[in-house]
């Protein structure tokens, strides 16, 4: 069974630009979720979805966004990139049953310029 | 809002020997799951061990267990034997009964290194 895959895995942004990273989750889970892990601020929560719609939101400015497909597939985007948004951006799934465990992708690294 | 505190930002223990890592969060529910995962250099987030809260016995996977203090708000991972190939950041993360998020509150990680 393949694992959470994830789009690019690199990749380099001029500030200003807008960047869309993909996530396709374990064959059969519906949930999706995004983190973003910086050496400052650590593992943050991003959003999560399930069927198509998002559940929770984490503490980020609206040029943070996402999307699920009915494929269960997720996209996010970052509109606007600062220097600050340079990050490894973690995207997990899992199959929303009660005490399931959530899996991680091997991530997307994005350096702004 | 729930928090998870790691209090030790490296560790480090020779190979085959026992390491403790600690972890403490705070929270008002009664009812949650707790996770350790492992982050290698590959950066891949690999779940170690889970318990949860209304198990009173204490979650073991092979070399690895942990020491579940509910009432302290306490969750230690204990490595027996420990192996070159445990060398990584691990995470203590807190996640809130189903139904409402599958959110994983994370701490800030401890690293840890084997020295062979």
């Amino acid at each position: 069974k393949a694992g959470v895959t994830q789009t690019p895995r690199y990749l380099i942004k001029t500030r200003g630009q807008q960047v869309t990273l993909s996530c396709s989750p374990i064959s059969g889970h519906r949930s999706v979720s995004w983190y973003q892990q910086t050496p400052g601020q650590g593992l943050q929560f991003l959003f999560e979805y399930f069927s198509e719609t998002q559940r929770n939101k984490g503490n980020f400015p609206g040029r943070f966004s996402g999307r699920q497909f009915s494929n269960s597939r997720s996209e996010m985007n970052v509109s606007t990139l600062e220097l600050g948004d340079s990050a490894l951006y973690l995207c997990a799934s899992s199959p929303w049953a009660e005490g399931n465990t959530i899996y991680f992708g091997e991530g997307s690294w994005l350096t702004v310029v | 809002a729930q928090t998870v505190t790691q209090s030790q930002p490296e560790m480090s223990v020779q190979e085959a020997e026992t390491v403790t890592l600690s972890c403490t969060y705070d929270t008002s529910e009664s009812d949650y799951y707790l996770f350790w995962y492992k982050q290698p250099p590959s950066r891949q987030m690999i779940l170690v061990i889970r318990q949860e809260a209304y198990k009173q016995q204490n979650a073991t996977e092979n070399r690895f267990s942990v020491n579940f203090q509910k009432a302290a708000k306490s969750f230690s991972l204990k490595i027996s034997d420990s192996q070159l190939g445990d060398a990584a950041m691990y995470f203590c993360a807190y996640r809130a009964p189903q139904g409402g998020s599958e959110k994983l509150v994370f701490g800030k990680g401890t690293k840890l290194t084997v020295n062979p």
